[in-house]
């Protein structure tokens, strides 16, 4: 089974712009939950998916949402991107039943650099 | 609000040697997930073990055991016979069902000695 899949690897934007994630969960994987990691906060709940519903959400400004697809994969999305929006994100999925329920699984993750 | 600590912002320990990494965590919920990641400078998160709370025996994984003491909402990983892929952060980090969501602790970096 292929792992979680993030994409871009790497990402340069400006202050101001908008950015999207991708990320692709391991096949039959319907949870799919995305987290921050900066240094000085290290990591960081944002929001979780399942089924395309969105099921809870961190503590993060509106500037920062997602979203479900139909076949599981979800993106993230950030507007107006600050400086303090440099960090590395991570996706992970889970499945929800079975042995495995409540594992997250982590993609390699996207670093995000604003200039 | 669930926490999660972990004392130890960095530890080392001889290749061969064994090591324990300790994470202490506070929730008022009763039925709820345990888990050691490991982030090598790949940034690759990986699992290495994972606690049910209903569980009274302690988890293991070929060379990586935990000791769960469920009052007093501590968690150690202990590795036995470190090796040098074993060098890496490590989190510490609580899950339950209700928040769909890991509280993670702010991670020991493990560095292994030849």
């Amino acid at each position: 089974k292929a792992g979680v899949t993030q994409t871009p690897r790497y990402l340069i934007k400006t202050r101001g712009q908008q950015v999207t994630l991708s990320c692709s969960p391991i096949s039959g994987h319907r949870s799919v939950s995305w987290y921050q990691q900066t240094p000085g906060q290290g990591l960081q709940f944002l929001f979780e998916y399942f089924s395309e519903t969105q099921r809870n959400k961190g503590n993060f400004p509106g500037r920062f949402s997602g979203r479900q697809f139909s076949n599981s994969r979800s993106e993230m999305n950030v507007s107006t991107l600050e400086l303090g929006d440099s960090a590395l994100y991570l996706c992970a999925s889970s499945a929800w039943q079975g042995p495995a329920k409540n594992i997250q699984y982590f993609g390699a993750g996207t670093r995000l650099s604003v200039l | 609000a669930q926490t999660v600590t972990q004392s130890q912002p960095e530890m080392s320990v001889q290749e061969a040697e064994t090591v324990t990494l300790s994470c202490t965590y506070d929730t008022s919920e009763s039925d709820y997930y345990l888990f050691w990641y490991k982030q090598p400078p790949s940034r690759q998160m990986i699992l290495v073990i994972r606690q049910e709370a209903y569980k009274q025996q302690n988890a293991t994984e070929n060379r990586f055991s935990v000791n769960f003491q469920k009052a007093a909402k501590s968690f150690s990983l202990k590795i036995s016979d470190s090796q040098l892929g074993d060098a890496a952060m490590y989190f510490c980090a609580y899950f339950s069902g209700g928040n769909e969501k890991l509280t993670f602790g702010t991670g020991t970096r493990l560095t292994i000695i030849p």
